[in-house]
């Protein structure tokens, strides 16, 4: 029973080009957001993060987006650098600091 | 500021040993978690701890899996006896409270059951 799910493992764009990274939950009692990065032979780094009272977050050259009527949030890289390359891990909890579910993530890769 | 320290890296045993992991959270983090990551998964959450103190363990397999955090510290989680599905990364990762929502993680311990 998977509750949050990236149905992409792989996205690949072009350097300067916006990297699209979706992310789909079927529990509605998730109220907070967030994604984390990983490269090889790393543990993940936080990214970036939304609670449900918002639909957008920025931070930068990152923006969330959470739509909760379809469940659902992406995340947004502009413009995409080959230093981006890595995987994106989006995951939530209900209420701050419990319990996070996370989804398989995506690898991305950007190309020069 | 010292991030997340895990030990070992690497971890090769047979299946039915005993292993041991060691996790020294940032200085100061009260809340300490473990988690398990299955090639092509995401991390899932074994344990969290509130200082010494543990707030979930739902998730872990108590029948062979323990963790325990001695003065709100260090922390160790332990399998045995480990099984062929045990193999996986074991990343530790603490924040500086409950309620806050970013942690930091360690690189983790990729551990090998064959």
């Amino acid at each position: 029973d998977q509750q949050v799910k990236q149905n992409s493992p792989s996205l690949s764009v072009q350097e300067g080009r916006i990297s699209i990274l979706n992310c789909d939950y079927t529990n509605s009692m998730f109220d907070y957001f967030l994604w984390y990065k990983k490269y090889p032979a790393e543990g993940p780094t936080f990214l970036i993060s939304i609670s449900s009272i918002k639909d957008k977050n920025e931070d930068g050259r990152f923006t969330v987006f959470l739509n909760k009527s379809a469940k659902h949030l992406s995340l947004h890289i502009v413009p995409s650098q080959p230093g981006d390359s890595a995987v994106y891990f989006c995951a939530a909890s209900v209420g701050y600091g419990q319990n996070f579910v996370f989804g398989p993530g995506t690898r991305l890769s950007v190309l020069p | 500021e010292a991030g997340v320290a895990q030990s070992p890296r690497y971890k090769i045993i047979e299946k039915r040993q005993s292993v041991a992991f060691w996790c020294n959270p940032i200085s100061g983090h009260a809340t300490l978690y473990w988690y398990q990551q299955i090639l092509g998964q995401g991390p899932k959450l074994l344990i969290q701890f509130q200082n010494n103190g543990v707030v979930d363990d739902s998730q872990l397999p108590k029948d062979r899996f323990s963790a325990e955090r001695l003065k709100g510290v260090d922390s160790t989680l332990k399998i045995q006896p480990a099984k062929l599905e045990d193999s996986a990364v074991y990343l530790c990762a603490s924040s500086y409270s409950r309620g806050n929502t970013e942690a930091f993680f360690g690189q983790g311990t990729r551990l090998t059951v064959v």
